[in-house]
């Protein structure tokens, strides 16, 4: 079991331009949620998919956009980038469903850098 | 709305003596309550959670919570530390719904735990 992976783990971007990153989440879960770590902070909620549709969103502007695919990987899509989302991305999947609150898994997350 | 509030950004114990990292919530109802690690460059790793029944969990690596609703505290303690429990500790609640699940985390801070020789 490969576990949550993410891709890539290092990137860097020029202020203003678009990022998209990636999420494989753990085999047998279907719910992939992304947080935003920054230097220094806990993980802040950004969104999160189930079933291909956004389920809940904590407060990150529009600039932040998702998807989830039907073989439920994910996508996080930043635009307009800012040095302020310089941070360690992380993904986390479950399994939802009927089971009320299993474990999350996160993966290593990536480490975007603006500048 | 839930949050979660860990005293103390770094603590600093020697090899063997009692871990004890504090983590205290508030919540409008029942919470889940976890406890991460997180190790330099890498993601969160579950130590334990808090969901229903016993109040005192135990968890990987010899770390242990007790849930204690009257002080809405979720302290992390280990007995003994090891050099290789220096990391970040993330204490985290977890937003749930009725509905079937939700798992959506609202994390504290973190602490800063080094272990001394």
């Amino acid at each position: 079991d490969a576990g949550v992976t993410q891709s890539p783990t290092h990137l860097i971007k020029t202020r203003g331009q678009q990022v998209t990153l990636r999420c494989s989440p753990k085999s047998g879960h279907d719910t992939v949620s992304w947080y935003q770590q920054a230097l220094g902070q806990g993980p802040q909620f950004i969104f999160q998919y189930y079933e291909e549709e956004e389920r809940q969103r904590g407060n990150f502007p529009d600039r932040f956009s998702g998807h989830q695919f039907p073989n439920y990987s994910s996508e996080l899509n930043v635009n307009a980038l800012l040095l302020g989302d310089s941070a360690l991305y992380l993904c986390a999947s479950s399994l939802e469903g009927i089971r009320v609150n299993t474990e999350a898994f996160f993966g290593q997350g990536t480490r975007l850098t603006v500048v | 709305a839930q949050s979660v509030t860990q005293l103390g950004s770094h603590v600093s114990v020697s090899e063997g003596a009692l871990v004890l990292l504090r983590c205290n919530y508030s919540s409008s109802v029942p919470p889940y309550l976890f406890w991460y690690v997180q190790y330099p460059n890498q993601g969160l790793q579950l130590l334990l959670k808090y969901t229903t029944g016993a109040t005192l969990v135990k968890g990987i690596n010899g770390f242990e919570a007790e849930f204690k609703k009257s002080e809405t505290s979720f302290h992390l303690t280990k007995p003994s530390a090891h050099m290789s429990d220096a990391a970040e500790y993330f204490c985290a609640v977890s937003d749930v719904r009725l509905t079937g699940g939700g798992n959506k985390l609202t994390f504290g801070t973190g602490t800063q735990l080094k272990v001394e020789l």
